[in-house]
């Protein structure tokens, strides 16, 4: 069974660009969370996501959102990109309705000049 | 306040010898725990589970002992090997539900070969 995958792996964007990453959780599981994860900060939570709706929102400006599809595939999109916005973002899911038993996936890595 | 962290940063092991990572929580109504295990330019990857009903849970080279009473968590991992090395995470699910996954900042675990 294939593991979660996020696209891209690595990204550079310029400060003010807005940015879209991707996900695709493992088959059959329907639950899917974002983090962001930073040397300073560790994993913070972002939001999460299950049966196309948005159950959890972490502590982030509005700038971050996310949706999910039918297909359980998930994105996250920033607008307005600040430099303090380089992190490592990643996605897991989970065969749960609560979240427990989360896979994650390789992480993009995102690089605001 | 509530907070899920590690009593060490960094670990240093030989080659052969039992690990220890200890993590501390300070919600009682933490219900889930999770250890995940990170090699620098991936993902986190799962490792071990368990609930507040249980106060052990053993798998593949590792063991998950929960104390509720001192609300305290440790991952031992037996006959330890290069390949562990990486910073391992604990993670806590607060209360029932749809809830994030809180992780603790992290250990780091070198092996001596």
């Amino acid at each position: 069974k294939a593991g979660v995958t996020q696209t891209p792996r690595y990204l550079i964007k310029t400060r003010g660009q807005q940015v879209t990453l991707s996900c695709s959780p493992i088959s059959g599981h329907r639950s899917v969370s974002w983090y962001q994860q930073t040397p300073g900060q560790g994993l913070q939570f972002l939001f999460e996501y299950f049966s196309e709706t948005q159950r959890n929102k972490g502590n982030f400006p509005g700038r971050f959102s996310g949706r999910q599809f039918s297909n359980s595939r998930s994105e996250m999109n920033v607008s307005t990109l600040e430099l303090g916005d380089s992190a490592l973002y990643l996605c897991a899911s989970s065969p749960r309705r609560e979240g427990t038993e989360a896979f994650f996936g390789q992480g993009t890595r995102l690089t605001v000049v | 306040g509530e907070s899920v962290g590690l009593h060490l940063p960094t670990l240093s092991v030989q080659e052969g010898d039992n690990s220890i990572i200890n993590c501390a929580y300070s919600n009682s109504a933490s219900d889930y725990f999770i250890w995940y295990k990170q090699e620098s330019g991936k993902g986190p990857q799962f490792i071990i589970d368990i609930r507040s009903n249980m106060d052990k849970r053993q798998g593949q080279r590792v063991t998950v002992l929960l104390n509720k009473t001192v609300k305290h968590l440790s991952l031992q991992i037996a006959a330890t090997q290069p390949g562990d090395s990486a910073v391992y995470f604990c993670a806590e699910k607060r209360g029932s539900g749809n809830t994030p996954l809180v992780f603790g900042k992290g250990t780091r675990l070198s092996v001596i070969a």
